[in-house]
C-alpha cells in the first residue's frame, strides 16, 4: 500500500513552452498533497501545499503563477510549469499525505519524481 | 517555523565501520521525525521514522536511530555499513499537521 506515482518521469521541453506533471496515489486518498523540487545534490525544498478542493498553498519565493497547481480529486494532483526557462530545469517530486487514519497519520508517502529539462 | 540541520555534508567510510549521522532540529512542540535514504538515481524511501513510544527506533536495512527530546536530536546509526548503503540521507521534521522540513541531506560514500 500507499504507493505514489508521478507521470512522466523525465520531460524535455523547449524554453516558453508549458508541462504538466501528474502525481497520483494510487492506493489512499490523499487529502494533501506537496511538491518539492530538487537541485543536484541538495536538499529537497517545499514549493507547495495542496488541500483537495481548495487553492494551493504557496512557499515564500515560489511563483504561483509560474506553477500551478491543482489537487481536483483526492487522488490526483497536477503541477503546471509555465512558460518554463532553462533555470526551471530540476527534480520536481510530489509526496501524498493521508489522513483518513487508514495509514500512519501524518506521515508523507513519496512519488518517484520527474526530472524536467528545459532547453 | 521547524528548521532541520544535518551536521555532516559528505561522509566516507570504509566497509563494516560504524555509521552515525547527526540531525538537530529547532521545534519546541510535539514533531514527527523522520530519516529518508536517496540510492543514486532513485527516489526517495523511507528508512524509519519516529512518531512516539520508545525514543530508540529501528528502521529496514539495520538502520536505527534515537530520539534525544532534550538535545532535539534524531541522529541515524548503523553498526556495521555496506558499500550498498552508498546514498543521499535525509533527515526530515515535521510538526503535526504542518509542512515537512527537510534536511541538506549527507552523502554516504561507503568504499568497499
Amino acid at each position: 500500500g500507499a504507493v505514489v506515482s508521478q507521470h512522466p518521469s523525465r520531460v524535455i521541453c523547449k524554453s516558453g513552452t508549458s508541462v504538466k506533471i501528474e502525481c497520483r496515489s494510487l492506493d489512499f486518498q490523499a487529502t494533501t498533497m506537496f511538491w518539492y523540487r530538487q537541485f543536484p545534490k541538495q536538499s529537497l525544498m517545499l514549493m507547495a501545499t495542496s488541500n483537495e478542493g481548495s487553492k494551493a498553498t504557496y512557499e515564500q519565493g515560489v511563483e504561483k503563477d509560474k506553477f500551478l497547481i491543482n489537487h481536483a480529486s483526492l487522488t490526483l494532483s497536477t503541477l503546471t510549469v509555465t512558460s518554463a526557462h532553462p533555470e526551471d530545469s530540476s527534480f520536481y517530486i510530489c509526496s501524498a499525505r493521508d489522513l483518513a487514519g487508514v495509514l500512519s497519520y501524518n506521515e508523507q508517502f513519496f512519488g518517484p519524481g520527474t526530472r524536467l529539462t528545459v532547453l | 517555523a521547524q528548521s532541520v540541520s544535518q551536521h555532516n555534508h559528505h561522509v566516507i567510510l570504509s566497509e563494516a565501520a560504524s555509521l552515525e549521522l547527526g540531525c538537530n532540529y529547532s521545534y519546541g512542540g510535539t514533531v514527527n521525525l523522520f530519516w529518508y535514504v536517496q540510492y543514486p538515481g532513485q527516489h526517495l524511501q523511507l528508512l524509519l521514522k519516529y512518531f512516539s513510544g520508545d525514543p530508540l527506533v529501528k528502521g529496514i536495512k539495520g538502520f536505527e536511530a534515537e530520539f534525544i527530546k532534550s538535545k532535539f536530536s534524531f541522529n541515524l546509526r548503523k553498526p556495521s555499513v555496506q558499500w550498498s548503503d552508498t546514498a543521499e540521507y535525509f533527515c526530515a521534521v515535521n510538526a503535526l499537521n504542518n509542512d515537512m522540513r527537510f534536511g541538506a541531506g549527507t552523502r554516504l560514500t561507503v568504499k568497499p
